[in-house]
């Protein structure tokens, strides 16, 4: 099955940029999904098809997608951006179908 | 605006079923496919399945095969979704979610805890 591999933590200072990988075999091929989870809440879709942004995500949240590798952006790091951010893609050639990475808590120091 | 607010808290013992309800608003609900999503305790997100409510047909992770059933109620907009055979390994938060487009989940119900314990 379709593997995406993200790395368990990030830090940084608040306005700064942040970070966060996304790894799979040519992952560059698919749409790739991010999520903001906050703690006791439902996830959020903060960026679709690799670098598109839902309506009233703000435009320091952008994403993109290359080779073995997609990226989620956040630009000017803001203390409420603290969260578990997961990626995920669509597989069709995988019994699980929808696959998400493992997930990645940003802490902003 | 796009709402789906599910069924309240479960506790359960081993070996029995639940049943969770998913209800839709603000869309015409046979338009897009929903997806079932479970969290255990800090533990990441594992998508169980996904049906589509116009036709029923339903996809579900090799995983969870021969365990759950996906189903809807078109005329209350209302998804569910049936967990058989439970263990204590099946407590989690159990989410559902409207997916969009190259199968974006867009839009996610509240999440229903269901608790396994003897």
């Amino acid at each position: 099955s379709y593997v995406l591999t993200q790395p368990p933590s990030v830090s940084v200072a608040p306005g700064q940029t942040a970070r966060i990988t996304c790894g799979g075999n040519n992952i560059g091929s698919k749409s790739v999904h991010w999520y903001q989870q906050k703690p006791g809440q439902a996830p959020v879709l903060v960026v679709y098809d690799d670098s598109d942004r839902p309506s009233g995500i703000p435009e320091r949240f952008s994403g993109s997608n290359s080779g073995n590798t997609a990226t989620l952006t956040i630009s000017r790091v803001e203390a409420g951006d603290e969260a578990d951010y997961y990626c995920q893609v669509w597989d069709s050639s995988s019994d699980h179908h929808v696959v998400f990475g493992g997930g990645t808590k940003l802490t902003v120091l | 605006q796009v709402q789906l607010v599910q069924s309240g808290a479960e506790v359960k013992k081993p070996g029995a079923s639940v049943k969770v309800s998913c209800k839709a608003s603000g869309y015409t609900f046979t338009s897009y496919d929903i997806n079932w999503v479970r969290q255990a305790t800090g533990q990441g997100l594992e998508w169980m399945g996904w049906m589509n409510p116009n036709s029923g047909n339903t996809g579900y992770a090799q995983k969870f095969q021969g365990r759950v059933t996906m189903t809807r109620n078109t005329s209350i907009s209302t998804a569910y979704m049936e967990l058989s055979s439970l263990r204590s390994e099946d407590t989690a938060v159990y989410y559902c979610a409207r997916v969009s487009g190259t199968v974006a989940l867009n839009s996610w119900g509240q999440g229903t805890l269901v608790t396994v314990s003897s």
